[in-house]
């Protein structure tokens, strides 16, 4: 069975880095073709893919983050992570986790002052 | 970045009735290994988006037979027949073809 969470520190202020962690279960992220990625919904809104790390370590981000973007991930722990910095107010919404088939249930970040 | 574009926005419909969603993209989503990484969520309110359709046409494991997937090239569509109280909820497509991944903006299924 498939599963994956979301963990983060859910408020942060303007113009620190976030930090995600994802831990899954049920497959390997070195198993050839795996691939895990991130994508956020900001409230009431649509979904943004942000990121995708492949199981031979290949990382892929979305550029309208410009350069904010780190992901990474731990093979050994069955965990992915991501970093974003300087965040913003904009950046409000929840991340999930996900392989294209199966999603994590999500994790609230707040950024406010 | 590929532009996907889904109508209608929304959509009501009678139980047990019948209804599609259209989604286009900006290019072929024809990837060069010849899939087509086009995929199909619902998203129920409160919940993560659930995976319905993969790569245009095949069904995800549990999914039932009431949803189906055509379409080829930039032209895609999501049917949906025989509707349930459990279907109702917002229904995106997604392209992983060419990155950067991009879903289209939604459509949101009521019931009349």
């Amino acid at each position: 069975q498939v599963t994956l969470k979301e963990s983060g520190p859910g408020i942060l202020q303007p113009s620190q880095t976030l930090s995600l962690t994802c831990s899954f279960s049920g497959f390997s992220l070195s198993t050839y073709g795996m691939c895990v990625g991130w994508i956020r919904q900001s409230s009431g809104k649509g979904l943004e893919w942000l990121a995708n790390i492949w199981w031979n370590d290949d990382k892929y981000y979305n550029p309208s983050l410009k350069n904010r973007l780190t992901i990474s991930k731990d093979t050994s722990n069955n965990q992915a992570f991501l970093k974003i910095t300087n965040m913003d107010t904009a950046d409000t919404a929840t991340y999930y986790c996900a392989r294209p088939d199966y999603w994590g249930q999500g994790v609230m970040v707040t950024v406010s002052s | 970045d590929v532009v996907m574009t889904q109508t209608p926005v929304s959509l009501s419909v009678s139980l047990g009735g019948q209804t599609s969603i259209s989604c286009r993209s900006s290019q072929s989503l024809v990837h060069s290994d010849g899939n087509t990484y086009l995929y199909w969520y619902l998203q129920k309110p409160g919940q993560s988006p659930q995976l319905l359709i993969y790569k245009v046409s095949n069904r995800f494991s549990g999914v039932p037979d009431r949803f189906s997937g055509s379409g080829s090239g930039t032209d895609f569509t999501l049917k949906i027949s025989r509707v349930e109280p459990e279907d109702l909820g917002v229904y995106y497509c997604y392209q992983g073809t060419h990155y950067p991944w991009t879903f289209g903006g939604g459509t949101k299924l009521e019931l009349k």
